[in-house]
């Protein structure tokens, strides 16, 4: 049974370009929920998809941007990358939303903003 | 608004000893914990949670956390400490508006031999 599996693992931008970061749920979650962790912070909420809709937003600006597939896996999209967009970024499963289960982490995507 | 605090940056504690690794939260309305553990380069890890029920909590690799309403607070606890438990740890509390995690700041546990 795969667990939440994100790609790529490693990333370097440069300020202005755009990038997108993807995720794959752990088999039988239905919502995907992404996370931005700054070093040494703790993960800060981004945005949540369900049924393919965006459900909940955190307070990030538009540049931040996703999408959810049918097959429940997801897409993260920044535009005009800053360089305090430098960061780690999450990626949670979990079934259901708002339903108390447990959201299960991937790996994450480190980006690079130069 | 809801928010969890973790008052120490780091713990260290000499293997085979007890560990704690303190929270506490703020809420309105019934909690519900988690504790996620991250090693190096890598994503988190769930530990274990509190929704309702017995105030002690078992979770993975031994783990177990205290919940106690009065002192709204989470501890994580572990009867003898690994070389291998070293890592940061973070305790998180559900938004029940928006489903998201609200995080600690973390704290690093440093086992030593």
């Amino acid at each position: 049974d795969a667990g939440v599996t994100q790609s790529p693992t490693h990333l370097i931008k440069t300020r202005g370009q755009q990038v997108t970061l993807r995720c794959s749920p752990k088999s039988g979650h239905d919502t995907v929920s992404w996370y931005q962790q700054a070093l040494g912070q703790g993960p800060q909420f981004i945005f949540q998809y369900y049924e393919e809709e965006e459900r909940q937003r955190g307070n990030f600006p538009d540049r931040f941007s996703g999408h959810q597939f049918p097959n429940y896996s997801s897409e993260l999209n920044v535009n005009a990358l800053l360089l305090g967009d430098s960061a780690l970024y999450l990626c949670a499963s979990s079934l259901g939303p708002s339903s108390g289960e447990t959201q299960y982490f991937g790996p994450g995507t480190r980006l690079l903003v130069l | 608004a809801q928010s969890v605090a973790q008052p120490e940056d780091q713990v260290n504690v000499a293997e085979g000893n007890p560990l704690t690794v303190k929270c506490t939260y703020s809420v309105s309305g019934n909690p519900y914990l988690f504790w996620y553990v991250q090693y190096p380069n890598r994503g988190l890890q769930f530990l274990l949670k509190y929704i309702t029920g017995d105030n002690l909590v078992k979770g993975s690799y031994g783990f177990e956390a205290e919940f106690n309403k009065s002192q709204t607070s989470f501890h994580l606890k572990k009867p003898s400490a690994l070389v291998s438990d070293s890592a940061l740890y973070f305790c998180a509390v559900r938004d029940w508006d928006t489903d998201k995690l609200i995080f600690g700041t973390g704290t690093r546990l440093q086992v030593f031999p």
